[in-house]
C-alpha cells in the first residue's frame, strides 16, 4: 500500500516557468488537499477537493491551479513560477473532511526552488 | 483568525530524558486536536487525535493532554530515543479546516 505519492521530490525552476506537481493516493480517499510549508510557519492550505470533479480554494490559492478528474489524482499547477513560491509542498488525503475519525495521510513532499 | 501557537520553538534533550511540548490555540468552534510527528525530509505522520471530551491520549511513549477550557494541549515524550528527533506539529480542527502550528523541533542527543 503506497499511501500518498508525490512527484517529483525536488525541482528547480526559473521565474516565469510553469510546472505540475503530481499527487496520487491509492486509499480511495475522497478528500485531498495541497499545503505549502515555509520556515517558521505552519502548513498553509492552497487548494482542496472533496471528491472527483470538485475543487475549492484554501488559504493561499493565488498562483496555483488544481483539478480532480479522478479520485486517485490531484495535481497542482504553478502557472508562472515566482521566487515567493519557493517552498515545500505537501499533498494529503483522508476519507472525508478532517473529522476526528479521519486522520490525514501526507505524502513526503516536493521541495521546490524558484530562481 | 484561528491561531495555533507552539512552544518552545526548539529544544535539545539527552537520550532517555523526558520532555513536554506546549500548544495553545484560539480555534473556534473546536472539533479536535491532533499531534503530528514530522521527520526531516518526510511528511507529517499522525500521533494522536483528541476530541473535546478526551483529556489524555497515549501512543507508545507519546502522551497528549488537552484542556479545552483553557485551550491548551501538551505532548509529553517519555524516555526519549534518538529516533524521536523530529518536528512535532499541533493541529486544531473545526471539522472543516485544519489550523497548523509552526512546530517544535526536538533534537535528542546521545
Amino acid at each position: 500500500n503506497a499511501g500518498v505519492t508525490q512527484t517529483p521530490k525536488f525541482q528547480v525552476l526559473k521565474t516565469g516557468q510553469s510546472m505540475t506537481l503530481q499527487c496520487a493516493q491509492d486509499m480511495n480517499h475522497e478528500y485531498m488537499s495541497w499545503y505549502r510549508q515555509d520556515p517558521g510557519m505552519g502548513l498553509r492550505l492552497i487548494h482542496y477537493s472533496v471528491g472527483a470533479g470538485i475543487t475549492d480554494q484554501g488559504e493561499v490559492p493565488n498562483g496555483y491551479n488544481v483539478s480532480r478528474s479522478t479520485t486517485e489524482d490531484f495535481p497542482l499547477r504553478l502557472l508562472s513560477a515566482a521566487p515567493s513560491q519557493t517552498s515545500v509542498y505537501f499533498c494529503a488525503s483522508s476519507p472525508g473532511l478532517p473529522r476526528p475519525n479521519q486522520p490525514q495521510h501526507f505524502g513526503d513532499g516536493t521541495r521546490l526552488s524558484i530562481l | 483568525k484561528n491561531q495555533v501557537e507552539q512552544s518552545p520553538q526548539s529544544l535539545i534533550i539527552l537520550e532517555g530524558k523526558n520532555c513536554t511540548l506546549q500548544c495553545n490555540y484560539t480555534v473556534s468552534p473546536f472539533s479536535n486536536l491532533r499531534w503530528y510527528k514530522q521527520d526531516t525530509g518526510r511528511g507529517p505522520v499522525s500521533l494522536t487525535i483528541m476530541t473535546f471530551s478526551e483529556n489524555t491520549k497515549s501512543n507508545g511513549r507519546y502522551t497528549a493532554t488537552l484542556d479545552a477550557d483553557t485551550k491548551q494541549s501538551s505532548l509529553h515524550i517519555t524516555a526519549s530515543q534518538l529516533s524521536d528527533s523530529a518536528s512535532y506539529i499541533c493541529v486544531v480542527s473545526d471539522d472543516y479546516k485544519l489550523s497548523f502550528g509552526a512546530g517544535t523541533t526536538v533534537t535528542v542527543r546521545a
